[in-house]
C-alpha cells in the first residue's frame, strides 16, 4: 500500500502545454521532496518544501506543499521534450528522521 | 565535491547467490540509506545506518543486511537471492539523523539481475 499516491500514472504532451502532477497521502509529513528520474539513473532532487502552503518556482516548475502538509503537487509551464522523466515525490516525517517513503511516480513524455 | 557514489553499476546474479553493494556518501554526510527501485515503481526504503548502526528498517526480510564502516561508507548484502530481488538498489546520503528538510541526495544506483 502506497502511502502516497502520485496522479497521473503517466502523461504525454506535446511540447508548449502545461501540466500539474498531484501528490496525495492521507499521512501528515515534516517535509515533502520532488525528484526527477532519468532512465538507468538515480533520483535528482529538485525541491524541498517544509511549510505547509509553501508555494516555491523553479523556472518553469512550481511546486506547492498543502496546507495541513499530506499533498502537494508540481506545475510545469510551457512543457519541454528535456522535461521528459519519471517525477517522483517522497515524504519524510519528523519521527522517522531521513527516511522517505515514495509515491509511485509519473512517467512524463514530452513529445515535440 | 564527489557526490554519492555505488558500485558496481551493473551486475548479474543467480537464484540463491549473495551479492554485496557498496556506496560512498557524498562529502560531509554522515547517514546512508538503502532503497530498493523495482522496474516501473517508486523507491521502497530497505534500512538506514547512522554511527555505525542500523537506525531504522522497512519491511525487508533478514536476508537483507547492512553495513557501515567509520568512513561512513556503506554495504548493502542480499543473502539467497529471488528472482524478485531484481531491480535498481539506490544510496542516498544525508547530514544527521534528523532534521526536517534535510537535502538527501542519491547516487545513481546498482542494477541487479537475478537469473
Amino acid at each position: 500500500t502506497q502511502l502516497l499516491e502520485q496522479s497521473p500514472q503517466f502523461l504525454s504532451i506535446q511540447e508548449g502545454e502545461n501540466l500539474t502532477v498531484y501528490c496525495n497521502s492521507s499521512s501528515v509529513f515534516s517535509s515533502l521532496q520532488w525528484y526527477r528520474q532519468e532512465p538507468g539513473e538515480g533520483p535528482v532532487l529538485l525541491v524541498t518544501v517544509v511549510t505547509g502552503g509553501e508555494v516555491k518556482k523553479l523556472k518553469r516548475l512550481t511546486f506547492q506543499f498543502g496546507d495541513a502538509r499530506k499533498d502537494s503537487s508540481l506545475h510545469i509551464t510551457a512543457a519541454q521534450p528535456g522535461d521528459t522523466g519519471l517525477y517522483l515525490c517522497a515524504g519524510a516525517r519528523g519521527n522517522a528522521g531521513n527516511m522517505l517513503t515514495f509515491g509511485g511516480g509519473t512517467r512524463l513524455m514530452v513529445k515535440p | 565535491d564527489a557526490g554519492v557514489t555505488q558500485s558496481p553499476t551493473h551486475l548479474i546474479k543467480t537464484r540463491g547467490q549473495q551479492v554485496t553493494l557498496r556506496c560512498s556518501p557524498k562529502s560531509g554526510h554522515d547517514t546512508v540509506s538503502w532503497y530498493q527501485q523495482a522496474l516501473g515503481q517508486g523507491p521502497q526504503f530497505i534500512f538506514q545506518y547512522y554511527e555505525e548502526e542500523e537506525r531504522q528498517r522497512g519491511n525487508f526480510p533478514d536476508r537483507f543486511s547492512g553495513h557501515q564502516f567509520p568512513n561512513y561508507s556503506s554495504e548493502l548484502n542480499v543473502n539467497a537471492l529471488l528472482l524478485g530481488d531484481s531491480a535498481l538498489y539506490l544510496c542516498a546520503s544525508s547530514r544527521g539523523l534528523w532534521g526536517s528538510g534535510n537535502t538527501i541526495y542519491f547516487g545513481e544506483g546498482s542494477w541487479l539481475t537475478v537469473v
